[in-house]
């Protein structure tokens, strides 16, 4: 079955620091995709970042990076120079081969300290 | 562009009850979805469509019922409301591949409580 774990509920980070946000997935099937989400305190959904299985290169987007390591199964959110506007929750997710579904992780609260 | 619209954004029922939640796309997106969001908790998949006229179950389908009539709408319709579907429900949509790099499109969400 496939499954996302995220194991910090929440994290504090100084402003302007990075922090990594821990993700680790499993599935037994060859091509997925994995996401990163970001949900403020105004409750909508925001796509941050995406991994595709087969890519070798570790997705960037701006000061988000996705930590990709396929023998671990994980999918670590790293976020530079945090900012204060980062506080949010955020979700890792994985979409898999074989159905037109994406499971989502229980999420992880990050705090911005000024 | 309008994105993901759904409708109401808040809405108490009672027990018994029934309603509509309604989400429309202006994407032209093939794939749609319903999640629900319980308080800390991740989403979690109800329905989904892959087109007009083709509907199945996500994880947790039961106390709900979906229709596709038009590639846009995806209406999710809860009845015989409960208070376990106390939740707050997102509608999204997506391109038809299912790994697609640019993620899905979550509408604004509806905050539902049954008392």
């Amino acid at each position: 079955a496939q499954k996302i774990t995220q194991t910090q509920p929440g994290m504090f980070v100084q402003e302007k620091e990075a922090v990594t946000l821990d993700c680790t997935y499993d599935t037994s099937d060859q091509s997925y995709g994995l996401f990163w989400y970001k949900q403020p305190s105004s409750g909508e959904m925001i796509f941050l970042i995406y991994q595709g299985s087969y890519d070798e290169q570790n997705a960037t987007e701006g000061r988000y990076s996705l930590n990709f390591q396929k023998a671990r199964k994980s999918a670590n959110l790293v976020i530079s120079a945090s900012q204060l506007g980062d506080s949010a929750m955020y979700f890792c997710a994985m979409s898999y081969t074989g159905g037109f579904k994406t499971i989502f992780g229980a999420g992880t609260r990050l705090f911005v300290k000024a | 562009n309008a994105g993901v619209t759904q409708t109401p954004k808040f809405r108490i029922l009672k027990i018994g009850q029934s309603m509509t939640l309604q989400c429309t796309q202006d994407m032209n997106h093939n794939y749609m979805y319903w999640y629900r969001q319980d308080p800390g908790m991740g989403l979690k998949l109800i329905y989904y469509s892959v087109g007009a006229g083709i509907t199945d179950k996500g994880e947790v389908p039961n106390g709900y019922n979906v229709s596709r009539s038009t590639t846009e709408d995806f209406p999710l319709r809860l009845e015989l409301a409960a208070p376990s579907q106390t939740s707050v429900y997102f509608c999204a949509s997506s391109y038809a591949v299912e790994n697609r790099a640019d993620g899905y499109t979550f509408g604004s969400g509806t905050r539902l409580t049954v008392v």
